[in-house]
């Protein structure tokens, strides 16, 4: 069964510091990965979309990573800000041609920002 | 312009009782998809619209989830007898076309408690 895996399922740091948030994943052939930001109450939004062709993609102060070898992603949030404060869920979609829209879903870092 | 919306945002029932859930995507999008999020859990595909036709119900939990969709816009969820395992938050996203390199974009969501 595909799976996407998060470390930490939860994760306090201090306004201002950075932090890494990992994602590995089973799904095999992918087209791509992503990062969502969910706000609480809120639907997720996208973060970042990479290929698994790409290593790295930015987004302001969001930086994802990937390494296709070893199936892995990390998050890197750098200069958190209260806002930042949410979960952040890991989404792979299959290349599979008929099911490339079912995308698995990881069960997301809960991120709290202090000041 | 206008994202995703759903109705209603929340929604308390006695077991047993029919629900019914709706979406609105964007406008334009031709696919559309719902999602449920159990608490600490990573969000399940329930099922996926192309237009007004579901070619994927793999998702549904039993026959007593059910989905229309009309005029290749407005999308309802309903569930039948209700019971206190369906209480979770009911997400809808929806894309310009179904391949995988297209973005969801994800509704706020409705949150159901059965009691």
């Amino acid at each position: 069964k595909n799976q996407v895996e998060q470390s930490p399922q939860s994760l306090i740091i201090l306004e201002g510091k950075n932090c890494t948030l990992q994602c590995n994943y089973t799904v095999s052939p992918f087209s791509n990965l992503r990062w969502y930001k969910q706000d609480t109450g809120r639907g997720p939004v996208s973060l970042t979309i990479m290929t698994f062709s790409e290593n790295t993609k930015s987004n302001g102060r969001y930086t994802a990573t990937l390494d296709a070898d070893t199936k892995q992603s990390s998050l890197h949030i750098t200069a958190s800000q209260l806002s930042d404060s949410a979960s952040y869920i890991c989404v792979v979609i299959p290349s599979i041609g008929a099911g490339s829209y079912q995308l698995t879903f990881g069960k997301g870092t809960k991120l709290s920002v202090i000041p | 312009g206008a994202g995703v919306s759903q109705s209603p945002s929340n929604k308390v029932t006695e077991k047993g009782k029919d629900v019914e859930l709706r979406c609105d995507p964007i406008s334009g999008h031709t696919a559309l998809y719902w999602y449920r999020q159990s608490l600490g859990q990573g969000l399940e595909f329930l099922i996926y619209f192309q237009g007004n036709s579901a070619p994927d119900k793999s998702g549904l939990p039993s026959d007593r989830f059910s989905a229309e969709r009309t005029g290749g816009s407005v999308s309802t969820l309903t569930i039948q007898r209700t019971q206190q395992e369906d209480s979770a938050v009911y997400l809808c996203a929806s894309s310009p076309t179904s391949g995988s390199n297209n973005e969801q974009f994800f509704g706020p969501g409705t949150r159901l408690t059965v009691l």
